[in-house]
């Protein structure tokens, strides 16, 4: 399966600790996409690469949140001091560099901080 | 997995009818549109893609309609299987002139099929 991968699929935390999820996308997809889902809802944007670049980040994604891409591969999403507010699904889609390329999203990882 | 959509509004068909989920955009200058299928416990899957510049687009027993001046999107679905029961969203190009697709999500409808 050539699909977008995401891990772990699941992680319970503790309120305070830092945790860091993992996306491996399509291979020949240079665009990375972060978006975070709430039960009920629709995902949300947070943040978008194009190879290494962070070209883009939604005021959702506050301090304590970083993105990485460091060889243009796989990302890491990496949350600090967590919250109980930040329980949700973190998915991650890719894309071509093409005009309109429509978004694969991964299964996503579902956080649930206690 | 866990469940999408707790409160999401429903449409219940019989298997083999046919499906219409309806969305409404927000930004008359999107230019780009996408159903998505979100399954409980995984990602959304995406269905079926419109461009403003198109009316309609036909895929394998879907169909997407696209009406710019009420800016509306329904996604019609021939002879609805069990496998099709899922939450389905709409999702629009807020950055069209940004050179990349950065979606707004609808929010969502779910699609119950009765044998």
């Amino acid at each position: 399966d050539t699909g977008v991968s995401q891990n772990p699929r699941h992680k319970i935390t503790k309120r305070g600790q830092n945790v860091t999820f993992r996306c491996d996308p399509i291979s020949e997809h240079n665009r990375l996409y972060w978006y975070r889902q709430t039960l009920g809802q629709g995902p949300e944007f947070l943040t978008y690469f194009q190879n290494e670049a962070q070209l883009e980040k939604s005021r959702l994604l506050s301090d304590r949140f970083s993105a990485e891409r460091p060889k243009g591969s796989f990302s890491t999403l990496e949350i600090q001091r967590t919250e109980q507010g930040d329980s949700a699904m973190y998915l991650c889609a890719s894309s071509l560099v093409r005009v309109n390329s429509p978004l694969h999203f991964g299964n996503g990882t579902r956080l649930t901080v206690t | 997995g866990e469940s999408v959509g707790l409160h999401l509004p429903t449409l219940s068909v019989q298997e083999g009818d046919n499906s219409i989920i309806n969305c409404a955009y927000s930004n008359s200058a999107s230019d780009y549109f996408i159903w998505y299928k979100q399954e409980s416990g995984k990602g959304p899957q995406f269905i079926i893609d419109i461009r403003s510049n198109m009316d309609k687009r036909q895929g394998q027993r879907v169909t997407v309609l696209l009406n710019k001046t009420v800016k509306h999107l329904s996604l019609q679905i021939a002879a609805t299987q069990p496998g099709d029961s899922a939450v389905y969203f709409c999702a629009e190009n807020s950055n069209p002139s940004g050179g990349y697709n950065k979606l707004i999500f609808g929010a969502g409808t779910r699609l119950a099929v009765h044998p």
